[in-house]
């Protein structure tokens, strides 16, 4: 099976702009993840899409959103930028079942907002 | 709140040498821990997890409840084991909402 794949996988923003991440999980995963990964604060959950609907939430400002397509495909949206979201950003994608999943990772993409 | 910590940011052992990688969680429910690991220019991907009670390379990781520890270890290390290693905290309930620990690196030298 092919792995999740992340687009793209650099961006180079600037302050005050919006931004869009996409994610396809592995085939017949249900549930995507998405993670904040910056060297002063670790991995940093975001939020969880499952069956097209947000299942979980971290403590992350309105300014992160996200959706979930049909088809699993999930993206993540960012808008007015700031300095500190340059960061890497890993989506996972997993089955869905009751309880916690073996999350399994995209290669990211990484933000530079400048 | 949750919480996971890795104490060591970096772990040097010599090869053949016993490896113990320390996490500690704070959690208020039952928890449900694992280890991730990122080998060089790899993805990040699930070492072991407590349910399973397995050993995975030769690595094991005991939940112990009372100390609110969930070390990993394993007896002799190889220079293949060297990566960053994550701890990881789910709960019931919780889904796939995990809380990681800032993670060691691990250095094992030949």
């Amino acid at each position: 099976k092919a792995g999740v794949t992340q687009t793209p996988r650099y961006l180079i923003k600037t302050r005050g702009q919006q931004v869009t991440l996409s994610c396809s999980p592995i085939s017949g995963h249900r549930s995507v993840s998405w993670y904040q990964q910056t060297p002063g604060q670790g991995l940093q959950f975001l939020f969880e899409y499952f069956s097209e609907t947000q299942r979980n939430k971290g403590n992350f400002p309105g300014r992160f959103s996200g959706r979930q397509f049909s088809n699993s495909r999930s993206e993540m949206n960012v808008s007015t930028l700031e300095l500190g979201d340059s960061a890497l950003y890993l989506c996972a994608s997993s089955l869905g079942g009751p309880g916690a999943d073996t999350q399994y990772f995209g290669p990211g993409t990484r933000l530079t907002v400048l | 709140a949750q919480r996971v910590t890795q104490p060591e940011k970096l772990l040097s052992v010599f090869k053949g040498a016993p490896v113990e990688l320390k996490c500690n969680y704070s959690y208020s429910g039952s928890p449900e821990l694992f280890w991730y690991v990122q080998y060089s220019r790899q993805r990040l991907q699930l070492l072991l997890r407590h349910i399973s009670r397995e050993s995975i390379k030769g690595f094991t990781a005991d939940l112990n409840k009372g100390e609110t520890s969930f070390h990993l270890k394993k007896p002799f290390a190889q220079e293949e084991d060297s990566a960053m290693y994550y701890c990881a905290l789910s709960g019931l309930g919780n889904f796939n909402k995990f809380y990681f620990g800032s993670g060691t690196k691990l250095n094992v030298k030949p």
